[in-house]
């Protein structure tokens, strides 16, 4: 019920190429999804994040899509870029309850 | 603009030795944590607070201890470490439970 499963475990996508990184929940109750980035010798910080009431959100060149029906949401990074080279963390939570974090994806971007 | 600043940076033990990580925001959150990261196990929950004064045990709590004596500050214990406890750890803090964490640059710790 509490778990959050996040595939792949590591991803190589070439510059320009989309990275495409999913993760499944079972809890129902959850209601906020961030993702999380973090590079090497660094703290995992918050990239974005979406709510169950929309089906997508984006920022910049990242774009989260959610499936509330198939508890299934998903990190789109386009025209990836050597310098999204990180390690890229799924999450989810409910106000008042502790974040539970996915596995992790290690992504390389070949230049 | 400090955030969260955990120290030390690094350090080595001996099987069996002690210490205390610490951990200070200055964001005026309530809720501080505790994690540690492994290979291919992403984080996991230690301890964590809810404010000054109190504490809780997260997914793998065996082996550490805390204390949240002022609200900036959130120190992570080992009385007797041990191989297992390798690792790195980080510290985070948040308005309130469930909202984004800031987290420290963390701690690694090997145990020899």
């Amino acid at each position: 019920q509490q778990q959050v499963k996040q595939s792949p475990q590591s991803l190589i996508v070439q510059k320009g190429g989309i990275s495409i990184i999913n993760c499944a929940y079972e809890n129902t109750a959850f209601d906020y999804f961030p993702w999380y980035q973090q590079f090497p010798g660094k703290g995992p910080a918050l990239l974005i994040a979406i709510r169950p009431d929309v089906s997508e959100k984006k920022e910049g060149r990242f774009t989260i899509s959610f499936n509330k029906s198939a508890k299934q949401f998903s990190l789109h990074i386009m025209d990836s870029q050597p310098g999204d080279s990180a390690t890229y963390f799924c999450a989810a939570s409910r106000r008042g309850f502790k974040t539970i974090f996915g596995a992790g994806t290690r992504l390389f971007v070949k230049a | 603009n400090a955030g969260v600043t955990q120290t030390p940076k690094f350090r080595v033990l001996k099987t069996g030795q002690s210490m205390t990580l610490l951990c200070a925001q200055d964001m005026n959150h309530e809720y501080m944590y505790w994690y540690r990261q492994d290979p291919g196990m992403g984080l996991r929950l230690i301890h964590y607070s809810v404010g000054e004064g109190t504490t809780a045990k997260g997914e793998v709590p065996d082996g550490y201890n805390v204390s949240r004596l002022k609200k900036q500050n959130f120190l992570l214990g080992l009385e007797s470490a041990a191989p297992s406890q390798t690792s790195v750890y980080f510290c985070a803090s948040s308005g309130h439970v469930g909202q984004p964490q800031h987290f420290g640059d963390g701690t690694r710790l090997s145990i020899l």
